[in-house]
């Protein structure tokens, strides 16, 4: 069945390093990737998205890169600071379809060490 | 102020009780979804409404219930037969007219069987 995987499921950085998470879905139709940020207690909110169609998007510290043919993603955060310390969840889904249906990675839990 | 409205915000429940959880959105969004959030295992999807009067089964429907009577209102009920209820419960909602992809999330209802 449609499955993401997400890696690691937990990652401590110091402050000013580069964070990376990766995700890998099994769907091969899938063609929208958002990834979430939720901080403790709080709802999950986008942060950043990539459609199949282009190999990488870019908004200040954070950027998304996605491989089709290998059918992964990952996202990159650079010059960390302590309040991206948070759960992010990557998923995939299929847009425009009937359903869009998403499926969810595990999350990673990020910590950013002061 | 537009947005996704969850509550209760906590909720205890004696084993054997139904308890339903209401999720409202005056965003004017057409498609409305249920998830499930466990630690370690990401989010994962209850049920899910496209448009009013209609709904389908996610991968983890058994146990709960919805309606969809209205566009604004999607409330879930966690029955009996819900072997492991104890867990936070997010709502969200998306327009199906922008096709921007973008899931709106409510701040959640957590769910305690005593």
């Amino acid at each position: 069945g449609e499955n993401v995987e997400q890696h690691p499921s937990t990652l401590s950085v110091q402050e000013g390093d580069s964070a990376v998470i990766k995700c890998t879905y099994s769907d091969s139709a899938s063609n929208y990737f958002p990834w979430y940020k939720q901080e403790l207690g709080k709802r999950p909110q986008l942060i950043i998205d990539i459609r199949s169609n282009v190999g990488e998007k870019k908004d200040q510290r954070i950027a998304v890169t996605l491989n089709k043919t290998a059918k992964h993603f990952s996202l990159h955060i650079t010059e960390t600071q302590p309040e991206d310390s948070a759960v992010y969840f990557c998923a995939a889904s299929k847009i425009p379809s009937g359903t869009y249906k998403y499926i969810f990675g595990t999350g990673t839990r990020l910590k950013v060490l002061a | 102020d537009g947005g996704i409205t969850q509550s209760p915000k906590y909720l205890f429940r004696k084993e054997g009780q139904n308890v339903t959880l209401s999720c409202e959105q005056n965003l004017n969004h057409d498609a409305m979804y249920w998830y499930r959030q466990d630690p370690g295992q990401g989010l994962r999807l209850i049920y899910y409404s496209q448009i009013v009067n209609d709904f389908q089964k996610g991968d983890i429907a058994e146990g709960y219930s919805v309606s969809r009577e209205k566009k604004e209102s999607f409330p879930l009920t966690v029955t009996s037969a819900q072997k492991n209820p104890t867990a936070f419960y997010l709502c969200a909602s998306r327009s199906r007219v922008n096709r921007t992809g973008e899931l709106f999330f409510g701040e959640g209802s957590r769910l305690t069987v005593l």
